[in-house]
């Protein structure tokens, strides 16, 4: 079945620097999300990507989609302490798997003050 | 905050009970999920309801029995449950499935089976 890795599993940075958490698919997706999860939490919607190397911007986030649709990143520039918590990539294979979401493992990302 | 609550927010459980989760979404969504949390682990799809209709076993074992009276409310009933079911169990929603929509899950219930 679909498969979605996701790495590194763990990122500890100073607050200031920046982080990237990489998503790779076993199969073409028809689109990912990205979620995060504060400690204690639940996962919360963050953006989507359809469009084969989609590039998208929230402040200071910034998303990408593969040319192939199999693999994306999200980089955070400058993190700050509110940006702790578990970055979670879900892939969608489309067909009848549409709408069907399969998670990465999950980065967690610690920032140090 | 996110419009789908969950109940209880902890149970504990022996190997015997019977007990069950409830979801309530009120969001006007028509999709509805069942995820497992284990630590260490990727969320796991369980079950998918869309309109009412289950769309999806995602290969879950009987002693996790869903239910789906109405669009809003989603409720998984656990029975001879093991110490290995022990995770945090999310309810989330979404428009519907069979297009590409975010989904908005609850704050979950945090499982523990003795």
């Amino acid at each position: 079945g679909q498969q979605v890795m996701q790495i590194p599993q763990y990122q500890h940075v100073q607050e200031g620097e920046d982080f990237t958490t990489y998503c790779n698919s076993s199969t073409t997706l028809s689109n990912i999300q990205w979620y995060k999860q504060r400690p204690g939490g639940h996962p919360v919607f963050l953006i989507q990507l359809v469009k084969s190397g989609e590039v998208k911007k929230q402040k200071r986030l910034t998303f990408q989609f593969g040319e192939a649709k199999k693999n994306s990143s999200l980089h955070i520039t400058a993190t700050q302490t509110t940006d702790v918590g578990t970055y979670f990539c879900a892939g969608s294979a489309g067909g009848t798997s549409y709408g069907k979401l399969t998670f990465g493992q999950g980065t967690i990302l610690t920032v140090h003050p | 905050e996110t419009g789908v609550t969950q109940t209880p927010r902890h149970l504990v459980m022996g190997m015997t009970n019977k007990k069950s989760l409830k979801c309530e979404q009120h969001l006007g969504h028509n999709a509805m999920y069942w995820y497992k949390q284990s630590a260490k682990k990727p969320l796991e799809l369980m079950f998918v309801y869309n309109f009412k209709e289950q769309t999806e076993n995602n290969s879950v074992p009987s002693r996790f029995s869903p239910e789906c009276p109405n669009s809003s409310h989603l409720f998984l009933h656990l029975h001879t449950l093991q110490p290995e079911d022990s995770a945090l169990y999310l309810c989330a929603s979404s428009p519907r499935t069979g297009r590409v929509d975010e989904q908005y899950f609850g704050p979950g219930t945090r499982l523990t089976v003795t």
